[in-house]
């Protein structure tokens, strides 16, 4: 068990450019949350998977956000014409549901728009 | 609809004092509660659940919290504060049905004065 792992931990970009995120789950969890954390909130749900499909997207921030889980594996998470209220802490999380649904999270990766 | 409120957005206590952390709840279903820890610049670790049973939860680092349903209360204790609890701590409910995500309150600081 090595943990959730969530790729870049820091990102700086302009507004206006595209980035992307990826989060590596714990290998035996099938489930795959992203949220998102502002400064001085709590994490604000964004999008799960279970397995490969994106079964709650309704969340996402606006249209500029998407994420994909092509095989059930990694996930990324994408944020087009970056804007400078994008700036925030992307966390991802992972559970399997033989754990007493425990989600267990990545370490973030932040996000600088400038 | 599920919701969370931790009462006190920053708690200090000295070393070796009572630490205790509150947070109410909101929940059309029973509630599947937890606690997390953040330490700056890090992701979201779990303390402790509560999902059926015992209502008295212990958790890593000596933290305990009580499910309290009349009062809708899951509040965080533990009797002795060490410098190293100083941290974030959020207190979370997980939304029902098989969705599975977790609605985060807007967490606490605590600071741990020598």
């Amino acid at each position: 068990d090595t943990g959730v792992s969530q790729d870049p931990r820091h990102k700086i970009t302009k507004r206006g450019q595209n980035v992307t995120f990826r989060c590596d789950p714990i290998s035996e969890h099938n489930r795959l949350y992203w949220y998102r954390q502002t400064l001085g909130q709590g994490p604000e749900f964004l999008t799960y998977f279970q397995n490969e499909a994106q079964l709650e997207k309704s969340r996402l921030l606006s249209d500029r956000f998407s994420a994909e889980r092509p095989k059930g594996s990694f996930s990324t998470l994408e944020i087009q014409r970056t804007e400078q209220g994008d700036s925030a802490m992307y966390l991802c999380a992972s559970s399997s549901s033989g754990r007493g649904y425990e989600q267990y999270f990545g370490p973030g990766t932040r996000l600088t728009v400038t | 609809a599920q919701s969370v409120t931790q009462l006190g957005s920053h708690v200090s206590v000295s070393e070796g004092a009572l630490v205790l952390l509150r947070c109410n709840y909101s929940s059309s279903v029973p509630p599947y509660l937890f606690w997390y820890v953040q330490y700056p610049n890090q992701g979201l670790q779990l303390l402790l659940k509560y999902t059926t049973g015992a209502t008295l939860v212990k958790g890593i680092n000596g933290f305990e919290a009580e499910f309290k349903k009349s009062e809708t209360s899951f509040h965080l204790t533990k009797p002795s504060a060490h410098m190293s609890d100083a941290a974030e701590y959020f207190c979370a409910v997980r939304l029902g049905g098989s969705q599975g995500n977790l609605i985060f309150g807007k967490g606490t600081k605590l600071s741990v004065k020598p």
